[in-house]
């Protein structure tokens, strides 16, 4: 059957450290990935998206990796802050369309 | 508005009561999206409306999930006869493609009790 799967356990890990999050799939060949960050009570927010031909994507302190031969994201945050604490989800989209599959997410928890 | 607006943002219904959640894309946005998100759990696709088509309803989980978009601007899910099932947080996304390719944003979302 088809999948996605992100750490189900919190990360708690401290200030200034590199958090990093995995998202495995499995019997997907998606065209590109998705990052997204959500809040308690807020919808997702888009933050990065990679496609099937590029191995590493990077904006400001984040770095997503993608290696589909693994059918692997990984979702880096450098220097994390207290600020960076909230749900990852990773999204594909399995038909070159319109419909977005996302994993359960992970929680992150930065303490100062 | 800047961004996704949805409405009501709490909604508490009686089983078997009909509700409807509003939605207000960003202006000039292609395509529309419903997802519907249960406690800990990721976001479902539930239908994707291009303009005022709707091109896949594919994750409407029963006939009582009815979504339109008339006019391709503010779009509206119907749930009618709700159950305790449908309890979850709704949400709708937009986008200014016609494609998956690009960035979708999200509404803060209406969250939906049925007692």
């Amino acid at each position: 059957s088809q999948k996605i799967e992100q750490n189900s356990e919190a990360l708690n890990i401290q200030e200034g450290k590199t958090a990093t999050l995995t998202c495995n799939y499995t019997n997907y060949s998606p065209a590109y990935l998705q990052w997204y960050r959500q809040d308690p009570g807020r919808g997702p927010v888009f933050l990065l998206l990679i496609r099937e031909n590029e191995k590493e994507k990077r904006k400001e302190r984040l770095k997503v990796t993608f290696d589909t031969t693994l059918k692997q994201s990984l979702f880096h945050i450098t220097a994390s802050q207290p600020a960076d604490s909230a749900t990852y989800l990773c999204a594909l989209d399995p038909e070159y369309g319109n419909k977005l599959v996302f994993g359960a997410g992970t929680i992150l928890r930065v303490k100062s | 508005g800047a961004g996704v607006s949805q409405s009501p943002r709490y909604k508490v219904a009686k089983r078997g009561q009909d509700v409807a959640l509003r939605c207000d894309p960003i202006s000039g946005h292609v395509s529309l999206f419903w997802y519907q998100q249960a406690l800990g759990q990721g976001p479902e696709f539930l239908t994707y409306f291009q303009n005022e088509a709707q091109l896949d309803k594919s994750g409407l989980p029963s006939d009582r999930f009815f979504a339109e978009r008339p006019e391709g601007s503010v779009s509206t899910l119907k749930i009618q006869r709700t159950q305790q099932e449908d309890s979850a947080v709704y949400l709708c996304a937009s986008s200014p493609e016609d494609r998956g390719y690009n960035t979708i944003y999200f509404g803060e979302g209406s969250w939906l009790t049925v007692v």
